[in-house]
């Protein structure tokens, strides 16, 4: 156990429509990380967050965002969804975010976009 | 982002040391090595990391090359709960995932 966790395990849906993940640092933890795995594309970074703002972006697609709240939990937002968006869902977490700090990976959101 | 190449697969055996071997000969000098591993679709798990002297802790050893253009992952003694996908990355905290390595551990 990790001690990041996320909500839901699973999520099915249509496509057109919108869901929210959320993650749950560990306790301490001031960055959060966003990763989407695929079949085809393999485990990509998404996003990341640091105490609450935007810190780097990477492949995220502009119908997604994401936002870390004062508590410091996370959401990634997916809206207008098409089949290519299903995939896990990962997210991680670490101390401070320079580049040596090891990232602590949740459990992930597996998403089904019927 | 530097990039990675890794075999895709290798086989072991319960007990032996696992050497696991990463070329990145594109690393730039701010660029760390990270190994983590993953078993079937759980959370990546982080392994070991290293910027250019050998690191060693409880899971493994890395053994990065003078000219930091490769490494080798070492798994003292493998076990059957060692099985999974093995990653090498070599960069800053936006970790880019590639193919990775599929060990599998025989008894």
């Amino acid at each position: 156990d990790s001690g990041v966790t996320q909500t839901p395990k699973h999520l099915i849906t249509a496509t057109g429509q919108r869901v929210t993940l959320r993650c749950s640092p560990r306790s301490g933890d001031l960055s959060v990380y966003w990763y989407q795995q695929s079949l085809d594309q393999g485990l990509q970074f998404l996003i990341q967050y640091y105490n609450g703002e935007e810190r780097a972006k990477g492949n995220i697609l502009e119908r997604f965002s994401a936002q870390q709240f004062p508590d410091l939990h996370s959401e990634l937002n997916l809206s207008s969804l098409e089949l290519g968006d299903s995939a896990l869902y990962f997210c991680a977490s670490s101390l401070a975010g320079d580049p040596y700090n090891e990232q602590f990976f949740g459990p992930g959101t597996r998403l089904t976009v019927l | 982002d530097a990039k990675t190449t890794q075999p895709p697969s290798m086989d072991c055996a319960e007990g032996r040391a696992a050497n696991l071997p990463c070329n990145h000969s594109t690393i730039s000098g701010n660029e760390y090595v990270y190994w983590y591993r993953q078993i079937h679709s759980q959370g990546p798990q982080y392994i070991i990391h290293g910027l250019k002297n050998n690191e060693t802790n409880e899971m493994a050893s890395l053994i990065i090359t003078e000219d930091r253009k490769s490494s080798t992952l070492i798994l003292p003694h493998a076990t059957l709960r060692d099985t999974a996908v093995y990653y090498c990355i070599a960069n800053d905290y936006k970790l880019s995932f590639g193919a990775g390595t599929t060990v599998t551990v025989r008894a």
